[in-house]
């Protein structure tokens, strides 16, 4: 069936370092969207990506969809306290999303 | 906009009885609402995809009898889970999709504990 792996499942870093999650699929992917759940809470919409080769940045974020649209990364720069969560990759079919496991990001201060 | 709310946000029951959660869209009409089950450091598990007006459609390994889902209004959507056990204990989530889009707004989510 459909998923979408995602790499690491956990990530420690240093404040102010840099982190990245990656997701692969499979199959080709329609779109991908990307999800930010804060410890204790719901999943927030971060993005949604739907051309090959795409490039985003909202301020310290940075997304990108693979060529094959087949893998997708997520690219925090300068990581703060506030990055704290989990981050999960998604395939929005027509009828549901499938999430991958997400990666768990811990900043040490 | 495109809030949705959940109620209640935790509730502690005894095993064997039921559970109701409520799912409402506050700021729009969402044809289509999805229940997730996320158990602790897990990611985000599919139960069943509810239609306005229309039976819910269940995953694979959800038992429909267990986990009534009624999908009554274009803005309310309810998961009750009947005869509750200690290992259904955990976070449930609701959320709902915006007409003619891919995107979905979560609600707060559930802490369901049952003792």
């Amino acid at each position: 069936g459909q998923q979408v792996m995602q790499i690491p499942q956990y990530q420690h870093v240093q404040e102010g370092e840099d982190f990245t999650t990656y997701c692969n699929s499979s199959t080709t992917l329609s779109n991908i969207q990307w999800y930010k759940q804060r410890p204790g809470g719901h999943p927030v919409f971060l993005i949604q990506l739907v051309k090959s080769g795409e490039v985003k940045k909202q301020k310290r974020l940075t997304f990108q969809f693979g060529e094959a649209k087949k893998n997708s990364s997520l690219h925090i720069t300068a990581t703060q306290t506030t990055d704290v969560g989990t981050y999960f990759c998604a395939d929005p079919t027509d009828d549901k999303i499938i999430f991958g496991k997400g990666t768990r990001l811990h900043i040490l201060p | 906009g495109a809030v949705v709310s959940q109620h209640p946000s935790r509730v502690i029951c005894k095993s064997g009885t039921s559970v109701k959660i409520e799912c409402r869209s506050l700021d729009f009409q969402a044809t289509t609402m999805f229940w997730y089950r996320q158990f602790p450091k897990q990611s985000l598990m599919l139960m069943a995809t509810s239609n306005e007006g229309s039976k819910a459609t269940y995953e694979q390994g959800v038992e429909k009898d267990k986990f009534l889902i009624n999908h009554a209004s274009l803005t309310l959507s309810t998961l009750t889970v009947t005869s509750a056990h200690p290992e259904d204990s955990s976070f449930y989530i609701c959320s709902a999709r915006v007409g003619g889009t891919d995107t979905q707004y979560f609600g707060p989510g559930t802490r369901l504990t049952v003792l």
